[in-house]
């Protein structure tokens, strides 16, 4: 596809579960982000991946929280022992070039429920 | 601390009239400014954006002001139309990252 594609699009799972969040993003472009939304927030910031550099973590809420990016194109956002509060739709975004002057393009989100 | 906000939750205007968000910034290093509309079950989708070195940016109905001294932007979209009812958020960037506001949803009336 031309977009942004994440999956899967709903999720339900149990405190203390892991979880795996898949994005694709588009092709060719170097730059990958990962933002949640919780409701009643903004888009809080994640993690960024640009090109083979080292991953931009800073956005991560805690250890339970990594992600990785694999031949620089599909990434996985992984969530260990899952808590109420991760409950928050995760947005995945890719956009040419270094840096958030260039604009990210987003995928329809993974809505994550945890019960 | 919430580095970018949007004070207005919710908007509602009449179509054909102007609709005009607000946004508010505490971060002085950010020198790049955009704006995201975002759909029912869809990822936002950029709409317009501003370099710190203009004051102004204009694209067809929607233009965005930006005043640095009060670290304030907003963006006005005339005429409102009904497919403009959506969530519009306010992000800016001064690096790497993009912070976003809470966002406000703007409901045009037909």
């Amino acid at each position: 596809g031309a977009g942004v594609s994440q999956s899967p699009s709903n999720k339900v799972t149990e405190k203390g579960k892991d979880v795996e969040l898949r994005c694709d993003p588009i092709s060719g472009h170097t730059a990958l982000y990962w933002y949640r939304q919780s409701l009643g927030q903004g888009l809080e910031f994640l993690i960024y991946f640009q090109g083979n550099s080292a991953p931009d973590k800073s956005g991560l809420p805690s250890d339970r929280f990594s992600a990785e990016r694999t031949g620089g194109s599909v990434s996985t956002l992984t969530i260990q022992r899952t808590q109420q509060e991760d409950s928050a739709v995760y947005l995945c975004a890719s956009s040419w070039g270094q840096g958030s002057y260039n604009e990210q393009f987003f995928g329809p989100g993974t809505r994550l429920t945890v019960l | 601390d919430q580095q970018v906000k949007q004070n207005s939750p919710s908007l509602s205007v009449q179509e054909g009239r102007i609709s005009i968000l607000n946004c508010d910034y505490t971060n002085s290093m950010f020198d790049y400014f955009l704006w995201y509309k975002k759909y029912p079950a869809e990822g936002p989708t950029f709409l317009i954006s501003i370099s710190s070195i203009k004051d102004k940016n204009e694209d067809g109905r929607f233009t965005v002001f930006l005043n640095k001294s009060a670290k304030h932007l907003s963006l006005h979209i005339v005429p409102s139309q009904p497919g403009d009812s959506a969530v519009y958020f306010c992000a800016a960037t001064g690096a790497n990252n993009l912070f976003f506001g809470t966002g406000t949803r703007l409901t045009v009336i037909p």
